[in-house]
């Protein structure tokens, strides 16, 4: 059975500080990681991850996975209190990136 | 451009009922995925359709039904329910037969089952 670890599972940063949000995985059939920011209701997509070493970068997030290690992490620099939510991780193992196996997340609050 | 649209937003039901949830892919895709999300927990996956078919299942009971029209509008049927049922119900869309097409999900229909 496909499996995903989040780590932390709650965070509690100053406004500006960087943060990296950790994910690791066990998959049968390694397709993609994903992952998403969800704030009240629907997750929304912020990276999808394939190739080992490969960092995606939107902003002041970036993302980069380790195929060897099984890990991804998720960095925010600069955070803002916006960027207070829930960050998902999730493992494609069909190649159809329907069925995902996702963590339990991250939840981050970034304060003043 | 249309997001994954789903109704209603709220649904209190009673043990023992049953409910229909609907959800209207984003513009241009064609398959259906439905999640429940319990509090505090990741998305699970329940099942996905694509060309009116069920092709995927999580592990769910048969309690858990779905279906997918021509127009690629969707429905997850519970029957039966319990408390346990009580979630967070996610519809997500994308393409099937295209590489790197990620989920795109709805905001979801909080069920409440007392």
């Amino acid at each position: 059975e496909d499996k995903v670890v989040q780590s932390p599972l709650s965070l509690v940063v100053h406004e500006g500080d960087t943060v990296t949000l950790n994910c690791s995985y066990e998959v049968t059939n390694f397709r993609s990681l994903l992952w998403y920011k969800q704030e009240k209701k629907a997750p929304t997509f912020l990276f999808m991850l394939t190739s080992s070493g490969i960092e995606k970068k939107s902003g002041r997030l970036s993302s980069i996975l380790d195929k060897k290690e099984l890990f991804s992490i998720l960095n925010i620099t600069a955070t803002q209190t916006g960027d207070s939510a829930i960050y998902l991780c999730a493992v494609d193992g069909t190649g159809t990136a329907s069925k995902l196996t996702f963590g339990t997340g991250t939840r981050l609050q970034v304060t003043l | 451009d249309a997001g994954v649209t789903q109704s209603p937003t709220h649904l209190i039901k009673t043990r023992g009922q049953q409910v229909t949830l609907r959800c209207s892919p984003k513009s241009g895709h064609d398959t259906v995925s439905w999640y429940q999300q319990a509090l505090g927990q990741g998305p699970q996956f329940i099942f996905q359709y694509y060309e009116e078919e069920e092709r995927q299942r999580g592990n769910f009971p048969d309690r858990f039904s779905g279906h997918q029209f021509p127009n690629y509008s969707s429905e997850l049927n519970v029957n039966a329910l319990l408390l346990g049922d009580s979630a967070l119900y996610l519809c997500a869309s994308s393409f099937l037969d295209r590489d790197n097409s990620p989920l795109h999900f709805g905001n979801g229909t909080r069920l409440t089952v007392t």
